[in-house]
């Protein structure tokens, strides 16, 4: 079993809906949870970064974290074309690596 | 802004040959990192180093080997390229430990003929 696992997609949805993408894990020593957008052929960029339980808003993003079912998530609301890549989860401990997931790869379409 | 540079986007390169791939930061991190990115397997730690002249091991260093001589700076070296390390490298850097606010570069995409 892997110790973090991503759903690979391709997650397809209109303009202007609400994506929920996740993962899950293994490991529940993990104490620290990141998003990355990564555009093709370029490198992943930090989006979120969050630390223990709970929620975090930026802008059109929302990180939650559920450390008691091992389960994060990153909500996307009022998608744009624009978002289309492919979204990292990692986490980490402390430890001095991170873990990352294989990636979902989402289309938002006009 | 963070940036990270990496020398090249794209390489060709034939088996046998050494390899050099150069990763420069310009906001005075600790840490880097070497990855590599294939798909279905993600994103694989190859090696990392937390000072000048220090180096780690990664989960694949197998085949590969590192050189930190410039706190900017960090090589990642393919003593004798293979096709199986056919793939995306990315360079990465973060400040403070645990380091995991890490930043990327471009990646540079190998081939191995």
């Amino acid at each position: 079993q892997k110790e973090v696992e991503q759903d690979p997609g391709p997650l397809s949805v209109p303009e202007g809906a609400i994506v929920s993408l996740n993962c899950t894990y293994s490991n529940s020593a993990f104490q620290y949870f990141m998003w990355y957008r990564q555009y093709s052929r370029k490198g992943p960029e930090l989006l979120m970064y969050t630390y223990s339980s709970g929620n975090k808003e930026d802008g059109r993003f929302t990180a939650q974290v559920d450390k008691s079912s091992k389960y994060i998530s990153l909500f996307i609301r009022d998608s744009q074309p624009s978002d289309s890549a492919t979204y990292l989860c990692a986490m980490g401990h402390n430890t001095d690596k991170l873990i990352f997931g294989t990636g979902t790869r989402l289309q938002v379409f006009p | 802004d963070v940036k990270v540079t990496q020398s090249s986007r794209y390489l060709v390169k034939r088996t046998g040959e050494k390899v050099f791939l150069e990763c420069v930061q310009d906001m005075d991190h600790e840490n880097m990192f070497w990855y590599r990115q294939d798909p279905g397997l993600g994103l694989r730690l190859i090696y990392f180093s937390y000072d000048v002249k220090m180096k780690e091991k990664g989960d694949i260093p197998e085949g590969y080997s590192v050189s930190r001589e410039k706190k900017e700076r960090f090589s990642l070296i393919l003593e004798s390229a293979s096709t199986n390390q056919t793939s995306m490298y990315l360079c990465a850097s973060s400040q403070g430990r645990p380091p995991h606010e890490q930043y990327f570069g471009p990646g540079t995409r190998l081939t191995v003929t």
